[in-house]
């Protein structure tokens, strides 16, 4: 994998569902996986930076988990809320390189 | 702690026109970010400060898009002329110097008619 890549790119979900997607980085060269939520109109909103294989982390009702070796990320949402709606966004910094490669991102859409 | 101020919000022009965007970083990031962000996309980097001084500007398309920073605080990112492709949403964001995390302001969605 070149690029950092998300999949599904829009998703439609019933509150009170769980849902996770994923984003997909190249292994070599890998520092940090960051996390971010862009609602619209507003600031994209970091969530979180994960830098170690294995790790977990966990906001809330939103966790995500890293995979250095294979090269994927897993976000998790348990029990989906309106408010949960926005577009979910991943980037990928390798060592010594403080540019973000992004994914295109997942649009996540909650249905009442 | 103030966030990231952008300005204008919004912005609709007709192509070949001028159009200049405003950032105000978090108060004493070092590094400030500008990004473009096509719609179905993700983000791509235009240019990179560190300061007052450009980082990385390997992607901006120097042909039409100038940027600058002085005194290394605001900057201002123009565009002229504008192209009917340039329509996105332009995003500033800053990180303190050493940090990989940014943080975004609002973004500036353009659109060229």
């Amino acid at each position: 994998i070149l690029n950092v890549e998300q999949s599904p790119q829009s998703l439609h979900v019933q509150e009170g569902d769980s849902t996770n997607f994923t984003c997909s980085f190249p292994s070599s060269n890998f520092y940090a996986l960051h996390w971010y939520r862009w609602e619209t109109a507003k600031s994209p909103e970091a969530l979180f930076v994960m830098t170690l294989n294995g790790d977990e982390k966990k906001k809330g009702r939103i966790s995500a988990t890293l995979n250095t070796k294979e090269g994927y990320s897993y976000l998790y949402i348990k029990g989906s809320q309106p408010e949960d709606s926005a577009t979910y966004l991943c980037a990928q910094n390798g060592v010594s390189n403080y540019q973000l490669i992004w994914g295109a991102g997942t649009k996540l859409i909650i249905k009442p | 702690e103030a966030g990231v101020a952008q300005s204008p919000r919004y912005k609709i022009i007709e192509k070949r026109q001028s159009v200049a965007f405003w950032c105000n970083p978090i108060s004493g990031h070092a590094t400030l970010y500008w990004y473009q962000q096509i719609l179905g996309q993700g983000p791509k980097l235009l240019i990179q400060f560190q300061n007052n001084g450009v980082v990385d500007d390997s992607q901006l398309p120097k042909d039409r898009f100038s940027a600058e920073r002085l005194k290394g605080v605001d900057s201002t990112l123009k565009i002229q002329p504008a192209k009917l492709e340039d329509s996105a949403v332009y995003l500033c964001a800053s990180s303190p110097w050493g940090a990989y995390e940014q943080y975004f302001g609002p973004g500036t969605r353009l659109t060229v008619t």
